[in-house]
């Protein structure tokens, strides 16, 4: 299976700087298509996840501009540029390049 | 408006069976791949189970493999999963989630549904 492993943010972050969140995959998440299978998530305090990026660096419909994902193969960054309090919330790396798919084990952001 | 509605969950004994459901509107279901995902209380998230939108592919998370079955009917727009032999360690809120069509992105999720094992 492949391992996902995320950092941890030195939190709280102050409101309107700018926060980065990393993601380790065991192993390479680019397909033969040359695409890398990587979403990353936003789940806010009693809500289900929000689906951020997708093909590690592709915003999905209706998420700012914020927000943009980076990487290689197999390390992953999503920059969140002039954070907001509601950019607050735990944020998932999650690899589906192939099954079982796994997440990692989420990344805590505080804003002050 | 994509709308994911999952039920059926509940408090159950050890070893018991539960059957959830997701009802899906606002889209054409019978193109769309479906994902059960659970959260224990506190914790992360945790994939379990995908189909494909035919039904075709169907892959388990080693933790329900042989427990767990999902299955989907197309004319009535619904995701199941199908729990049996429940343990403590399935105590979870349940999500059902749609991916997109080549991405694999998860693009819309339910609110969840909780499951209790307990005695």
């Amino acid at each position: 299976d492949i391992v996902m492993t995320q950092g941890v943010l030195p939190n709280p972050v102050p409101s309107g700087e700018s926060a980065s969140i990393t993601c380790r995959s065991s192993k390479s998440l680019v397909y033969k298509d040359g695409k890398t299978y990587l979403n990353w998530f936003l789940q806010r305090p009693g809500q289900s996840p929000q689906l951020l990026t997708y093909w590690m660096s592709t915003r999905a419909s209706g998420v700012s501009d914020r927000f943009s994902g980076s990487g290689s193969g197999t390390y992953f960054t999503l920059k969140i540029s002039r954070v907001r309090a509601e950019d607050a919330g735990v944020y998932y790396c999650q690899q589906v390049r192939e099954y079982p798919r796994t997440f990692g084990s989420g990344t805590k952001l505080e804003i002050k | 408006e994509v709308q994911l509605v999952e039920s059926g969950g509940g408090l159950v004994q050890p070893g018991r069976s539960l059957k959830l459901s997701c009802l899906a509107s606002g889209f054409t279901f019978s193109n769309y791949g479906m994902n059960w995902i659970r959260q224990a209380p506190g914790k992360g998230l945790e994939w379990v189970a995908s189909i494909s939108s035919s039904s075709s592919y169907i892959y388990y998370a080693d933790t329900v493999k042989g427990r767990f079955t999902i299955s989907r009917d197309n004319a009535k727009n619904t995701l199941y999963l199908q729990m049996t032999s429940l343990r403590s360690e399935d105590t979870a809120l349940y999500y059902c989630a749609r991916h997109d069509v080549g991405s694999y992105g998860f693009d819309y999720w339910g609110q969840g549904v909780m499951v209790t094992v307990s005695s």
